[in-house]
C-alpha cells in the first residue's frame, strides 16, 4: 500500500497568514492526488483534485501543488473558517489511503 | 443537491455483526462507484471499501478483507456495509461517499454513523 505522510500534524496561525501543508507519497503517484478540509462532528469536504484542480466552490485562497510524491496545500490567506483539520488522499491505487491529518489551530 | 444518508450504527458487542445503509438522492446512483470511509474517534480518515457502478468491482482494506462486505441497490439507490466479526478496533464513524470515477477521490459525503464495538 501507498504510505502518505502529512506535515506538520498541528499548525498555529494567524488570521491573514499564509499557511503551507506537505503531504509525501510512499511512491510516485503522478498528480492522483486530492485534499480535504473537515471541521469538527463534520464530514470531510473535498477542496482540491488531481493535486491543483480546485473543487467548485471552493474559495481561491486555496491552492494544491506537486507530483510525483511531494505535494502541498496553500491556503494563501488564512481565514476564521479554514481553522480546521486538512487530509491528503491518493487515487492511484488501491488501497485507497489517506495521510494522518494537519490540524490548522489559531495562534 | 446530491444526499448520502446513512444508517444502521450503534452499540455491538465483539464478534457480533451490522449492517449500515447508505441512501442516496439527487444523482444518478446507477453511474457512480461509492465507498465506505471510516473515523476512529479522534483518529484520521481510514477508507474501507468500494463498489463499481455496476458491483463488477469490488475492493476492500486489509482490516476489513473477509469480515465486511460491501453491496449496492441501483433500483433502490442505496449502499450498504454488512460487517461481521466485530472487533473493538472497528469502532467508527462510518462515511459513505462518492467517487467521482472508480478508484478517485471522494466528492460527496454523508454525514456518518457510529458503530461502536464494546461489551
Amino acid at each position: 500500500d501507498i504510505q502518505m505522510t502529512q506535515s506538520p500534524s498541528t499548525l498555529s496561525a494567524s488570521v491573514g497568514d499564509r499557511v503551507t501543508i506537505t503531504c509525501r507519497a510512499s511512491q510516485s503517484i503522478s498528480s492522483w492526488l486530492a485534499w480535504y478540509q473537515q471541521k469538527p462532528g463534520k464530514a470531510p469536504k473535498l477542496l482540491i483534485y488531481k493535486a491543483s484542480s480546485l473543487e467548485s466552490g471552493v474559495p481561491s485562497r486555496f491552492s494544491g501543488s506537486g507530483s510525483g510524491t511531494e505535494f502541498t496545500l496553500t491556503i494563501s490567506s488564512l481565514q476564521p473558517d479554514d481553522f480546521a483539520t486538512y487530509y491528503c488522499q491518493q487515487y492511484n491505487s488501491y488501497s485507497l489511503t489517506f495521510g494522518g491529518g494537519t490540524k490548522v489551530e489559531i495562534k | 443537491e446530491v444526499q448520502l444518508v446513512e444508517s444502521g450504527g450503534g452499540l455491538v458487542k465483539p464478534g457480533g455483526s451490522l449492517r449500515l445503509s447508505c441512501a442516496a438522492s439527487g444523482f444518478t446512483f446507477s453511474s457512480y462507484s461509492m465507498n465506505w470511509v471510516r473515523q476512529a474517534p479522534g483518529k484520521g480518515l481510514e477508507w474501507v471499501s468500494s463498489i463499481s457502478s455496476s458491483s463488477s468491482y469490488i475492493y476492500y482494506a486489509d482490516s476489513v478483507k473477509g469480515r465486511f462486505t460491501i453491496s449496492r441497490d441501483n433500483a433502490k439507490n442505496s449502499l450498504y456495509l454488512q460487517m461481521n466479526s466485530l472487533r473493538a478496533e472497528d469502532t467508527a464513524v462510518y462515511y459513505c461517499a462518492r467517487d467521482i470515477s472508480s478508484g478517485s477521490y471522494f466528492d460527496y459525503w454523508g454525514q456518518g454513523t457510529l458503530v461502536t464495538v464494546s461489551s
